[in-house]
């Protein structure tokens, strides 16, 4: 159970275009799902929340406005990175928090979409 | 805002040698927390959680993990690693009714057969 899946694992790209990542819960429903980037050799930083029918939360320093996030069902989370540049390329990776007692939940993660735009 | 230390980013060791990954976090109250392992090629894969009671954890693997409050540390241990076992480890800490969850900078552990 808790399996998380991101769609494409990979994708290259050309500057200027936008680029869609699907995060989904496999065997559970997510009402809220996390996006995360991860730099080489670094940890993972939080860069939004996803709260299904309702609009994302952003964490600090990201762009809501290039970094699109819609939640329009309880197993499907979709990133968009709008007009990619190539700073953008980096590795994203989703998770989905299973329900547990309250404040007691715990986070599945994705296998996450590696991003190079030229 | 939290923050998580992991210490010896890289850790070498052979096979059957006793691998101990310490984690500090910096929040006084009531946390959270999480060992992930990224074993190559794979998605983070959850090794064990504390949320309550015994302080003493034990995950898949073999790994168990101690929560010493006094000392915001939750450490993860695991008697004989195997080959198996490189990977990176991360410590994940959340605050207690937060969402969030914050990251250490991961341990890169290889093991030598």
């Amino acid at each position: 159970g808790a399996v998380v899946s991101q769609h494409p694992s990979w994708v290259i790209c050309k500057s200027g275009t936008s680029v869609k990542i699907e995060c989904r819960s496999l065997d559970f429903q997510a009402t809220t799902m996390f996006w995360y980037r991860q730099f080489p050799k670094q940890s993972l930083m939080l860069m939004a929340t996803s709260n299904e029918g309702s609009k994302a939360t952003y964490e600090q320093g990201v762009e809501k406005d290039k970094f699109l996030i819609n939640h329009a069902s309880l197993t499907l989370s979709t990133l968009t990175v709008t007009s990619a540049h190539p700073e953008d390329s980096s590795f994203y990776i989703c998770s989905a928090r299973v329900a547990g007692r309250r404040y007691q939940e715990t986070q599945y993660f994705g296998p996450g979409t590696r991003l190079l735009v030229l | 805002a939290q923050s998580v230390s992991q210490h010896n980013h890289h850790v070498i060791l052979s096979e059957a040698a006793s691998l101990e990954l310490g984690c500090n976090y910096s929040y006084g109250g009531t946390v959270n927390l999480f060992w992930y392992v990224q074993y190559p090629g794979q998605h983070l894969q959850l090794l064990l959680k504390y949320f309550s009671g015994d302080p003493l954890v034990k995950g898949i693997k073999g790994f168990e993990a101690e929560f010493i409050k006094s000392k915001f540390s939750f450490n993860l241990r695991k008697p004989s690693v195997q080959w198996s076992d490189t990977a990176e480890y991360f410590c994940a800490v959340n605050i207690y009714g937060n969402n969030r969850l914050a990251f250490g900078k991961g341990n890169q552990v290889v093991v030598i057969p």
